[in-house]
């Protein structure tokens, strides 16, 4: 099973944008990376997910090298209201492990 | 896009109990998973729901403490039995609109359970 690893935290100015890194170096060729985020209180959102070009949509945009060992979420503009914890997710046998994520501030 | 609801949002509930959680979607899903998260942890995939036949539990939960039933392609249900202060999380439904792996899931805002 592939397994990620994030910082634990990671501060952002509003307005900048917010490049949260993630290994999963372990990968293997088919497998996807999905990011999820979770804002207090509420169940996890989906953001993205992409297994070798980068992709971008409404919310995000997702960086994956092209060794696959590595990606980067970036949020172009963070507001306040990104302020959540992120988890980069590699499924394991169709299943979501939830690792202990990033926690992101951003702040004024 | 659809629409989890999961019922009741929240509850308090006395030590030896039983609680049951509904989550409904609002069009047919092909994959439903009920997750635990425990507090100031990250979540725990408990087991997917098969429409029509019986649960595939991770390891560490038993069926005899987290029944669930799934009836048809829109609607499960996650029973906490015997509950103990240790139950005490939020539990929350995910679905998979296709059967394609590749899809992500989409989750329900949970239920916040507190054991007395």
């Amino acid at each position: 099973d592939a397994k990620t690893t994030q910082p634990p935290s990671m501060d952002c100015a509003e307005g900048r944008a917010a490049n949260l890194p993630c290994n999963h170096s372990t990968i293997s060729g088919n497998e996807y990376v999905y990011w999820y985020r979770q804002i207090h209180s509420q169940g996890p959102q989906y953001i993205i997910h992409g297994l070798k070009n980068n992709e971008t949509n409404e919310m995000a945009s997702l960086i994956i090298t092209e060794d696959r060992k590595s990606s980067t979420l970036i949020l172009p503009h963070a507001t306040l209201r990104d302020t959540a914890v992120y988890y980069c997710i590699v499924p394991y046998a169709d299943k979501l492990i939830f690792g202990t994520g990033t926690r992101l501030q951003v702040f004024p | 896009s659809a629409v989890i609801s999961q019922k009741p949002s929240r509850d308090i509930c006395q030590r030896g109990t039983s609680l049951t959680i509904q989550c409904q979607v609002d069009s047919q899903v092909t994959m439903m998973f009920w997750y635990r998260q425990q507090p100031g942890q990250s979540l725990t995939l408990i087991a997917t729901a098969n429409q029509g036949s019986e649960a595939t539990y991770e390891s560490g939960f038993v069926i005899d403490k987290f029944p669930i039933s799934r009836p048809n392609l829109t609607f499960s249900t996650l029973t906490v039995s015997n509950m103990s202060p240790e139950d005490s999380s939020i539990y929350l439904c995910s679905v998979r609109w296709s059967g394609t792996s590749n899809q992500p899931q989409h989750f329900g805002d949970g239920t916040r359970l507190s054991i007395l």
